[in-house]
């Protein structure tokens, strides 16, 4: 069946240093959302990518959609305190609604 | 404005006892979607509503698994004699658009679900 596959599970980062969380689909994507989970908490939107090679920025946040719609990733530059959480991806393979989540990478930041 | 509000927040339940999860999502959003998150995974989806009718309902576990959302608005995802594999974190998600595929979801607080 249609997988979403996420890497790293665990990430520790010194406060400044950067992240980066790789999504990968079994297949072609029509589009592809990233949450954010803080512990105890539940998904919060963040983004969605939907062109092939899309780039889109929030701040300190980038995110890539890859050339062959089966790809993303996000990266945070200059790690905060408040960027803990599980970060997630979502893809979407044109099924009306229905999102596969990745396993979500754990941000872990030492202040 | 309100988000996506679920009820109960926490329920423990018997194994084998009939348990109702509610989801009252955000005023006029068309899609509603029910996804099962087990503790240190993602969320894994369950079924959807346009409206009053449920359009995907691929991802259930098994007949014990059961969602209505008879007036397009109020959904509610019932799972009879419960197992203690049913213990996990049952999130409501709603969105504006018919293209729900297309458009952010907006997820509840959850209901933690134990079943002893």
């Amino acid at each position: 069946g249609q997988q979403v596959m996420q890497i790293p599970q665990y990430q520790h980062v010194q406060e400044g240093e950067d992240f980066t969380t790789y999504c990968n689909s079994s297949t072609t994507l029509s589009n592809i959302q990233w949450y954010k989970q803080r512990p105890g908490g539940h998904p919060v939107f963040l983004i969605q990518l939907v062109k092939s090679g899309e780039v889109k920025k929030q701040k300190r946040l980038t995110f890539q959609f890859g050339e062959a719609k089966k790809n993303s990733s996000l990266h945070i530059t200059a790690t905060q305190t408040t960027d803990v959480g599980t970060y997630f991806c979502a893809g979407n393979h044109n099924q009306g609604g229905k999102l596969i989540f990745g396993q979500g990478t754990e941000l872990s930041v030492k202040p | 404005g309100a988000g996506v509000s679920q009820s109960p927040r926490y329920k423990v339940a018997k194994r084998g006892q009939d348990v109702a999860l509610r989801c009252d999502p955000i005023s006029g959003h068309v899609s509603l979607f029910w996804y099962q998150q087990a503790l240190g995974q993602g969320p894994e989806f369950l079924t959807y509503f346009q409206n009053e009718a449920q359009l995907d309902k691929s991802g259930l576990p098994s007949d014990r698994f059961f969602a209505e959302r008879p007036e397009g608005s109020v959904s509610t995802l019932k799972i009879q004699r419960t197992q203690q594999e049913d213990s996990a974190v049952y999130l409501c998600a709603s969105s504006l658009e018919r293209l729900a595929g297309e458009d952010t979801q907006y997820f509840g607080p959850g209901t933690r679900l134990t079943v002893l």
